[in-house]
């Protein structure tokens, strides 16, 4: 149990078109879902929380209005990448944690890689 | 600061062989649980072992051992028997509790590539 998939798993798309990304929690349901950004070779690195049912919080110096997460339902959580530029080209992670369980662990998806040309 | 430092960009061990990623950190929160994830190539998140701040043992699933030295703030992983498949980038993660407030936000550190030869 406790699988979170990821769509689409790769994306190409062109400069100043949007993009949108959902993760979904298969046989759970999540109270909080986060999304991550990663670059090639390195860490990743938090952009926001979200909890369902209200507004996501973003961690300092993400643009929430680039940047747009909703999620809607217990087991789905979108990130919406605005006005795509080449410098958002990356892979983003989402992660869920099970509801009622005090965080132990967070469950990753298989990630998605954009490219934006 | 950085809340969790891995120090070593990159790690080379033969097949078979022990060996063991650093990883150290810094909180004020007395409530605190640490990770570690393997990433392969293909980009997925493998959770590999868990610890928590109040656990008096060190954690240990399969071959890997989580070496929990408290008092120096550091959560090394040991990996015994390494295998060709163990080559990846593994993370060290943190999450704090302050304030009771446990939503499971995670602080990654920079990562560690291993490879393993043959």
């Amino acid at each position: 149990g406790a699988v979170v998939s990821q769509h689409p798993s790769w994306v190409i798309c062109k400069s100043g078109t949007s993009v949108k990304i959902e993760c979904r929690s298969l046989d759970f349901q999540a109270t909080t879902m986060f999304w991550y950004r990663q670059f090639p070779k390195q860490s990743l690195m938090l952009m926001a929380t979200s909890n369902e049912g209200s507004k996501a919080t973003y961690e300092q110096g993400v643009e929430k209005d680039k940047f747009l997460i909703n999620h809607a339902s217990l087991t789905l959580s979108t990130l919406t990448v605005t006005s795509a530029h080449p410098e958002d080209s990356s892979f983003y992670i989402c992660s869920a944690t099970r509801s009622g369980e005090g965080a132990y662990e967070q469950y990753f998806g298989p990630g998605t890689r954009l490219t934006v040309t | 600061a950085q809340k969790i430092t891995q120090t070593q960009p990159g790690m080379f061990v033969q097949e078979k062989e022990a060996v063991t990623l650093d990883c150290t950190y810094d909180t004020s929160d007395p409530s605190y649980g640490l990770f570690w994830y393997k990433q392969p190539s293909s980009g997925e998140m493998i959770f590999l072992i868990y610890q928590g701040s109040y656990d008096q043992q060190n954690a240990t699933e399969g071959r890997y051992s989580l070496n929990f030295q408290k008092a120096r703030k550091s959560a090394n992983l040991v990996i015994s028997a390494s295998q060709l498949g163990d080559s990846a980038m593994y993370f060290c993660a943190m999450r704090e509790n302050a304030g009771g407030t446990s939503y499971g936000k995670l602080t990654f550190g920079q990562g560690t590539i291993l490879t393993v030869h043959p």
